[in-house]
């Protein structure tokens, strides 16, 4: 049982360049949500879905995409990323039922140069 | 002005002793959370409140809805509860159930 896991744990890319990051459970949560952690900040919604085949926007979605086609699984896309986009992100998982506890990943730091 | 305010924002303490962070809010919420963060970066959660006082060993969180505030109390400090402490809170009436975060408290207790 792992939980919420996150690939990759580190990355730097250029500006331009796209990836993907993938956040994975095995708990069957219906609420899944991506974070974005920056220095002085709290912890800001990117985006986050509420069952498969679901997605939404949260408070900071520009430059990032989000598909959610497996229950288990929550990508988060960068086209093109940006000086900006740098900063660890964070997935977590809610189960959607009478708890409002949600469960975090280990977090992916991200460098765009 | 942040939806959520932690203070302060850093903390240094001596082993031993008690500590206590604040935590304000100012919006209506569902629930507030107390998380903790290690070197190294996972979050874990520590209590879920909606109303009155948690214990879990030595750690204590108290809400006062009516104030909107919060405090995490720490008894008889170690340093291995050196680590960033967030308040975050679920704002009521929304579907998507996520967290607003406050910016944490650094808390480094030494030896």
């Amino acid at each position: 049982n792992a939980g919420v896991t996150q690939t990759p744990k580190f990355r730097v890319l250029k500006t331009g360049q796209s990836m993907t990051l993938l956040c994975a459970q095995d708990m069957n949560h219906e609420y899944m949500y991506w974070y974005r952690q920056d220095p002085g900040m709290g912890l800001r919604l990117i985006h986050y879905s509420v069952g498969e085949g679901t997605t939404a926007k949260g408070e900071v979605p520009d430059g990032y995409n989000v598909s959610r086609l497996k229950k288990q699984n929550f990508l988060l896309g960068l086209e093109s990323a940006a000086p900006s986009q740098t900063s660890v992100y964070f997935c977590a998982t809610l189960r959607g039922k009478g708890t409002d506890t949600q469960y975090f990943g280990p977090g992916t730091r991200l460098t765009v140069l | 002005k942040n939806e959520v305010e932690q203070s302060p924002q850093n903390l240094t303490a001596q082993e031993g002793e008690f500590i206590t962070i604040n935590c304000s809010y100012s919006v209506g919420i569902s629930a507030l959370h107390w998380l903790q963060q290690h070197p190294g970066g996972g979050i874990v959660s520590l209590f879920m409140l909606s109303s009155g006082k948690k214990k879990h060993g030595r750690l204590i969180a108290t809400i006062n809805i009516q104030e909107k505030h919060s405090s995490l109390h720490i008894t008889a400090s170690h340093p291995r509860d050196s680590a960033v402490y967030i308040c975050a809170v679920r704002i009521h009436n929304t579907g998507r159930r996520a967290l607003t975060f406050g910016s944490g408290t650094r808390l480094q207790v030494q030896p």
